[in-house]
């Protein structure tokens, strides 16, 4: 089983709508998970941490953390083209030096 | 210059050849990593490095050699590299190892032939 696992996609959503995007972990002691977009050929740029359960919102984005489940995701209302991206879900080990466990990425594309 | 600088940008290098990316960082923080990025792969960490301490080195072949001469500068060299080592290599840092957010450079996007 990967420690952090994510639809490779690509997801394509209308201009306008939600997109939803899922991120499953294997190690019950994470406590820290982050998303983070990266743009074709560029690197990634954090842009949601979460801690708690339940919801964080972030202007047209919104974290969601259920530990139980081991699940975390991220939507993105109002979807612009201009989200069109990899979306890298990030989860802490608790353990050893290598704090961040990266999943494969989800490749989000928003058409006009 | 701000946050996480990277150069070269682009390198294609031959099997025999010697290179070597440079990573600087801005920020004052104390961590900084390596990590190589393939296509259809997750980040792959490389190394981590705590105040000049390497703190982490997952199994990473011998031809990919760290240094880290002072918190703010990362380097890695190369040789003899393999045409699979191709790939995008990113440096990030963090303002300590347990520090869990860490900020991406540009990357070096390597080709060996």
């Amino acid at each position: 089983q990967k420690e952090v696992e994510q639809n490779s996609g690509p997801l394509s959503v209308p201009e306008g709508a939600i997109a939803s995007l899922n991120c499953t972990y294997s190690d019950r002691g994470s406590q820290s998970f982050f998303w983070y977009r990266q743009y074709s050929g560029k690197s990634p740029e954090l842009i949601m941490s979460i801690y708690s359960n339940g919801d964080k919102e972030d202007g047209r984005f919104t974290a969601q953390l259920n530990k139980a489940s081991q699940y975390v995701s991220l939507l993105i209302r109002d979807s612009q083209p201009s989200d069109s991206a990899t979306y890298l879900c990030a989860v802490n080990r608790p353990q050893g030096a290598q704090k961040l466990v990266f999943g494969q990425g989800t490749r989000l594309t928003i058409n006009p | 210059e701000t946050g996480v600088t990277q150069t070269p940008r682009h390198l294609v290098m031959g099997m025999t050849n010697k290179k070597s990316l440079k990573c600087e960082q801005h920020l004052g923080h104390n961590a900084m990593y390596w990590y190589k990025q393939s296509a259809k792969k997750p980040l792959e960490l490389m190394f981590v490095y705590s105040l000049e301490e390497r703190v982490e080195n997952n199994s990473v072949p011998s031809r990919f050699s760290p240094e880290c001469p002072n918190s703010s500068h990362l380097f890695l060299h190369l040789h003899t590299l393999q045409p699979e080592d191709s790939a995008l290599y990113l440096c990030a840092s963090s303002q300590t190892v347990n520090q869990e957010t860490q900020y991406f450079g540009p990357g070096t996007r390597l080709l060996v032939l």
